[in-house]
């Protein structure tokens, strides 16, 4: 079965503070890929990276920058010297193939509130 | 602008009506999708369709319909039967020809609200 786990529900941090978002995903396939979502207030979803599982190098973007671990199932996401425009809901995916497609099961979200 | 379009953004119903949301895109995507969000629960998957006249269950499909008539078009029905159907509504797209590796396109969402 495929499953997402994102196991802090909020977290609260001031202001050029590090933070790491946790990720860890449970799945019988060999090939998957993984995915970050933000969700600012106003809904809609902005995708962030993604990440195929045979490539385990880090990756960096900005301030953002992404852990990927197959021994322990984990793909963690640092924002670092955060941001009070950072203040959102992060969700982690995990993409499955059934006989019928393709779509992404997502963990529940991990609400990160950053204050000036 | 090539994008997802959800309407309305606030859509409010009476217990045991059926009630359509929206969802068009003109990003030229073969597959679409329904996810409903509530508060802790994360994302989960009503329904989706990788092609037209064709869609599949997601986890949570008890309570809904779906068609997709056109490509562009991939309207979600709440009928009578879902037994809890106040939630946050997201619609998605994404090519289908790449598969595993595509990432999704997100409308802004619906927040139905059944009084």
């Amino acid at each position: 079965a495929q499953k997402v786990t994102q196991a802090q529900t909020e977290i609260s941090v001031v202001e050029k503070e590090d933070v790491t978002l946790d990720c860890v995903y449970e799945t019988r396939d060999t090939t998957y890929y993984l995915f970050w979502y933000k969700q600012p207030p106003s809904g809609e979803l902005v995708f962030l990276i993604r990440r195929n599982s045979f490539d385990e190098q880090n990756e960096i973007s900005g301030r953002y920058s992404w852990n990927f671990q197959k021994s322990t199932s984990s793909f963690n996401f640092t924002i670092t010297a955060s941001q009070v425009v950072d203040s959102a809901v992060y969700f982690c995916a995990l993409s499955f193939n059934s006989n019928s497609g393709y779509a992404l099961n997502f963990g529940k979200g991990t609400s990160l509130l950053v204050t000036p | 602008d090539g994008g997802i379009t959800q309407s309305p953004k606030y859509l409010f119903r009476k217990e045991g009506q059926n009630v359509t949301l929206s969802c068009e895109q003109n990003l030229n995507h073969d597959a679409m999708y329904w996810y409903r969000q509530d508060p802790g629960q994360g994302l989960r998957l009503i329904y989706y369709s990788q092609i037209v006249n064709d869609f599949q269950k997601g986890d949570i499909a008890e309570g809904y319909s779906v068609s997709r008539e056109k490509k562009e078009s991939f309207p979600l029905t709440v009928t009578s039967a879902q037994k809890n159907p106040t939630a946050f509504y997201l619609c998605a797209s994404s090519p289908y020809g790449t598969g595993l590796n595509t990432e999704a396109f997100f409308g802004q969402g619906t927040r139905l609200t059944v009084v």
